[in-house]
């Protein structure tokens, strides 16, 4: 069955650095584009970051963009995303979601890995 | 960017009462809409995408309505699981954008 599991969530001071995995598993990771989505405690979904099949695509959130960098390691079924600069705002639960049929519909999500930023 | 706004925030209703939950766009997205339900603790799940089409294993009291700014999820018959938060979501534009939600509670 599919299966998405973030890992790398944790305590961060600001303007640290964090690198957040997504292992898949179930399905051919190179065959779908990939995303992360954040929810911030007690809040709604952020869109953050995109990324094609083949990695020729990648579109960011305007809140990220220059300080998150999205990747994809397709023989080890891995998505990533690595985070700069944090600030307090970027406190969220992030989760990995595989993207349907190349239409932008996210169909299987991972439960979320905790990053918090704070002194 | 796309602003998407759901209506009402909180939605108090009975077992076996009627949804109808509205999401509406900044702009025309065409039928670029996409409902998740999300449950405390859980990550969201897909329910119907591109307006009206139900994501695998949606019972067919989800029903979806609408084009260009306007939108409806309706819930004919409320079953005890169904409350929950929904998300509206729009893939017209880059950057994908998520509605703010609407939270069904048990009245």
């Amino acid at each position: 069955q599919v299966q998405l599991v973030e890992s790398g969530g944790g305590v961060v001071q600001p303007g640290g650095s964090l690198r957040l995995s997504c292992a898949v598993s179930g399905f051919t990771l190179s065959y779908y584009g990939m995303h992360w989505v954040r929810q911030a405690p007690g809040k709604g979904l952020e869109w953050v970051a995109f990324i094609g099949y083949d990695e020729r695509n990648k579109y960011y959130a305007d809140s990220v963009k220059g300080r998150f960098t999205i990747s994809r390691d397709n023989p080890k079924n891995t998505l990533y995303v690595h985070m700069n600069s944090l600030r307090a705002e970027d406190t969220a639960v992030y989760y990995c979601a595989r993207n349907l049929d190349s239409h932008n519909h996210l169909d299987y999500w991972g439960q979320g890995t905790l990053v918090t930023v704070s002194s | 960017e796309i602003v998407l706004t759901q209506s009402p925030a909180t939605l108090s209703l009975s077992p076996g009462e009627r949804a109808t939950l509205s999401c509406r766009a900044s702009q025309s997205i065409s039928t670029y809409l996409t409902w998740y339900q999300q449950k405390p603790g859980q990550a969201p799940r897909l329910l119907m995408f591109d307006v009206s089409n139900r994501a695998t294993g949606i019972p067919a009291r989800f029903s979806g309505s609408g084009s260009g700014t306007d939108f409806t999820l309706t819930i004919s018959s409320l079953e005890p699981e169904d409350f929950a938060v929904y998300y509206c979501q729009q893939r017209s534009n880059w950057p994908l954008t998520f509605g703010g939600g609407t939270k069904v509670e048990i009245k």
